[in-house]
C-alpha cells in the first residue's frame, strides 16, 4: 500500500464547482505540502503545514484553501474552480527529525481538468 | 528568493551511452540540499538522488552521479549507461538546510532511443 495517498487520481470539473482534492499518509510526518505541476513550469508550492495546527502559504496559494484535519490527512480545496487550475497536483510528506533530513515523499498525483 | 534553472527541456540519448543534465540554482544560503527527482510515464515523483552542499563529494547511485560545483551553483546529473527505464521527466530541486520546501526547475524530458 502506498505510504501518500491521494484521491482522487483523475478529476474532471466545470468552472465554479467547488472540489476537493485528499491526501492521507501513514507515515507519521508532520509535514505535509501540497504542489501543483504545469508543463514548463515544474512544481509550485501552494500549501505547506508543519503540524495540524501550522498551516502555510506558499508561492501560489491564490484561490486554493487547506484544511489540515489530523496528523495523517491534508485537504486541497478549490472554492470555485477556474479553467487556468486545471493541472497535475501532488501532495508530499516529509520528517527531518527521522533521519530523512530534507527528503519529500510524493502521493500518486490527481490530475484535475477545469473545464 | 532561490531559484532553479534547467536549461534544456528535452534531451535525448542513444541506449547505453552517457547523458548529462543540467541544472543551476541561486542562493544566499551556505547550506542547503539539492536533489533530482524521477518522474516517468506513471507520474509517480521518483528521488534519484540527493546531494547536501557541505559535502565536496560528488554523490553517487548506482548509474546515476552528479557533479556538484558549489562556487558555479551547479548541479548536473550524469546517467550512465543510459536504459529504457530511464526515459522520463526529470526535475532539479533546492532546499535550505532545515526547510524541506522544495524550489524545482521547469523539468527535462529524457528520451531514450533504442
Amino acid at each position: 500500500d502506498a505510504d501518500v495517498t491521494q484521491t482522487p487520481r483523475n478529476r474532471i470539473t466545470k468552472t465554479g464547482k467547488r472540489i476537493m482534492l485528499e491526501c492521507s499518509q501513514t507515515k507519521g510526518h508532520d509535514r505535509m505540502y501540497w504542489y501543483r505541476q504545469d508543463p514548463g513550469l515544474g512544481l509550485r508550492l501552494i500549501y505547506y503545514s508543519f503540524d495540524v495546527k501550522d498551516i502555510n502559504k506558499g508561492e501560489i496559494s491564490d484561490g486554493y484553501s487547506v484544511s489540515r484535519q489530523a496528523q495523517a490527512k491534508f485537504s486541497l480545496s478549490l472554492e470555485s474552480a477556474i479553467p487556468n487550475q486545471t493541472a497535475l497536483y501532488f501532495c508530499a510528506t516529509s520528517d527531518p527529525t527521522g533521519g530523512q533530513d530534507e527528503k519529500l515523499f510524493f502521493g500518486s498525483g490527481t490530475q484535475l481538468s477545469v473545464l | 528568493a532561490q531559484t532553479v534553472t534547467q536549461s534544456q527541456p528535452e534531451m535525448s540519448v542513444q541506449e547505453a551511452e552517457t547523458v548529462t543534465l543540467s541544472c543551476t540554482y541561486d542562493t544566499s544560503e551556505s547550506d542547503y540540499y539539492l536533489f533530482w527527482y524521477k518522474q516517468p510515464p506513471s507520474r509517480q515523483m521518483i528521488l534519484v538522488i540527493r546531494q547536501e552542499a557541505y559535502k565536496q563529494q560528488n554523490a553517487t547511485e548506482n548509474r546515476f552521479s552528479v557533479n556538484f560545483q558549489k562556487a558555479a551553483k551547479s548541479f548536473s546529473l550524469k546517467i550512465s549507461d543510459s536504459q529504457l527505464g530511464d526515459a522520463a521527466m526529470y526535475f532539479c530541486a533546492y532546499t535550505n538546510f532545515g526547510n524541506e520546501k522544495l524550489t524545482f526547475g521547469t523539468g527535462t524530458r529524457l528520451t531514450i532511443i533504442p
